[in-house]
């Protein structure tokens, strides 16, 4: 079983829609959560950091974690084509040499106009 | 200020034969990381430098893959010979510090295709 558990999709749901992507992991010793969106040919960039639980919102993002339940969620408001790429969630633990990032697949998602 | 800029971003051999990659991280920026990436996974780490120090190079097969980042700057990741597995894309992220949560700026990557 991996580290980090993401649902390749896609995902594919219209203009304005509510998209909400998800990452489960077993790692209860993971503080810091995050979500890099990659278009195609590009590498990725990162959207979202989010320390420890709680929520955190960007604009029309709004990332969640549950630590209690080893889960994390990327809620997208008011979705655009333009948000049309791989969702990548990553995660490390805390400390000295635990940098090493651990990577969802990705869950490609498409916005139809 | 420029992102990370990589070169190639295509690249197709054959089997057997050398390929090099190229990475030039932000100014200023001490981290830089090698990472590979499959078709429908997420970024795999090679190899970590802090500097000019390879601090963590654990999961670079080292039988065929060696990279250097001679002062600290920019960094070159080779393979020689290739396989056809080793066909994906490469990237290069680099990060101002080495605190756990640092934020990694990733390159474009270069896509090899070994045939």
């Amino acid at each position: 079983q991996k580290e980090v558990e993401q649902d390749p999709g896609p995902l594919s749901v219209p203009e304005g829609a509510i998209v909400s992507l998800n990452c489960t992991y077993s790692n209860s010793a993971f503080q810091y959560f995050m979500w890099y969106r990659q278009y195609s040919r590009k590498g990725p960039e990162l959207l979202m950091y989010t320390y420890s639980s709680g929520n955190k919102e960007d604009g029309r993002f709004t990332a969640q974690v549950d630590k209690s339940s080893k889960y994390i969620s990327l809620f997208i408001r008011d979705s655009q084509p333009s948000d049309s790429a791989t969702y990548l969630c990553a995660m490390n633990a805390l400390g000295g040499s635990n940098y090493q990032l651990i990577w969802g697949a990705g869950t490609k998602l498409i916005i139809k106009p | 200020e420029a992102g990370v800029v990589q070169s190639p971003r295509y690249k197709i051999i054959e089997k057997k034969q050398p390929v090099a990659f190229w990475c030039n991280p932000i100014s200023g920026h001490n981290t830089l990381y090698w990472y590979l990436q499959n078709l429908g996974q997420g970024p795999e780490l090679l190899i970590r430098y802090e500097n000019e120090e390879a601090v963590d190079d654990s999961q670079l097969p080292k039988d065929r893959f060696s990279a250097e980042r001679l002062k600290g700057v920019d960094s070159t990741l080779k393979i020689q010979p290739a396989e056809l597995g080793d066909s994906a894309v490469y990237l290069c992220a680099s990060s101002s510090g080495t605190n756990t949560g640092e934020t990694q700026y990733f390159g474009p990557g270069t896509r090899l295709l070994v045939l």
